[in-house]
């Protein structure tokens, strides 16, 4: 079957750096995929690895390491705007075509 | 339109009767996603279309559930017989080859 785990929630101060990890478990990887969702709102894409390493994109990092099925987005400089729902994704392929599997998320809240 | 739209924004219906949810997907996107996501949960996969065939039907959760897409653009979601259960946010999402899913705002669908 298709696991993908992560915190469920986690809090961190407004300036400082928070780690999100995720860990999956599929058959036919594909790339992985971080979303930003805040509450009330459609979530949006930040960040994809395909290959091992790590892709920064301003404040935001994403790592990924596929032989230890797993993945951390790295959130440096945090705002108060940057509370939210982090979606961690796997893309995987699956009788020839490509699927999108959610994890449940991970509940970011930052206070000052 | 720029971005994937969907219709109606904000459906309240009595338990029993059928309703019909419309996704209008980015121009030219092949891949189109239907998820559902019930309050504070994560992403709930449905169904996939890639043109007008869905070759993954495996996360509809009951007969009472489905879904067509004619031209290679326009989707609906159609519930029929609706439970209270059935009450949660319907998300759909287009991407193009690259895999990037970009999502519409929604439709939030309440069971009396």
């Amino acid at each position: 079957g298709q696991n993908i785990d992560q915190p469920t929630e986690m809090t961190a101060t407004e300036g400082a750096i928070v780690q999100i990890n995720c860990t999956y478990q599929t058959s036919g990887f594909n790339g992985l995929f971080w979303y930003q969702q805040h509450a009330g709102e459609a979530p949006t894409f930040l960040s994809y690895n395909v290959l091992d390493g790590l892709e920064e994109k301003g404040r935001f990092s994403s790592f990924l390491s596929r032989s230890k099925g797993y993945s951390y987005l790295l959130l440096k400089e945090l705002q108060m705007k940057d509370s939210a729902s982090y979606l961690c994704a796997v893309r995987v392929i699956s009788g020839g075509y490509n699927k999108l599997i959610f994890g449940a998320g991970t509940r970011l809240a930052v206070h000052p | 339109g720029a971005g994937v739209s969907q219709s109606p924004s904000n459906k309240v219906t009595e338990k029993g009767k059928d309703v019909e949810l419309r996704c209008d997907p980015i121009s030219g996107h092949t891949a189109l996603y239907w998820y559902r996501q019930s309050l504070g949960q994560g992403l709930e996969f449905l169904i996939y279309f890639q043109g007008n065939s869905a070759p993954d039907k495996s996360g509809l959760p009951s007969d009472r559930f489905s879904a067509e897409r004619t031209g290679g653009s326009v989707s609906t979601l159609t519930i029929q017989r609706t439970q209270q259960e059935d009450s949660a946010v319907y998300l759909c999402a287009s991407s193009s080859d690259t895999g990037e899913l970009f999502f519409g705002e929604g439709s939030r669908l309440t069971v009396l």
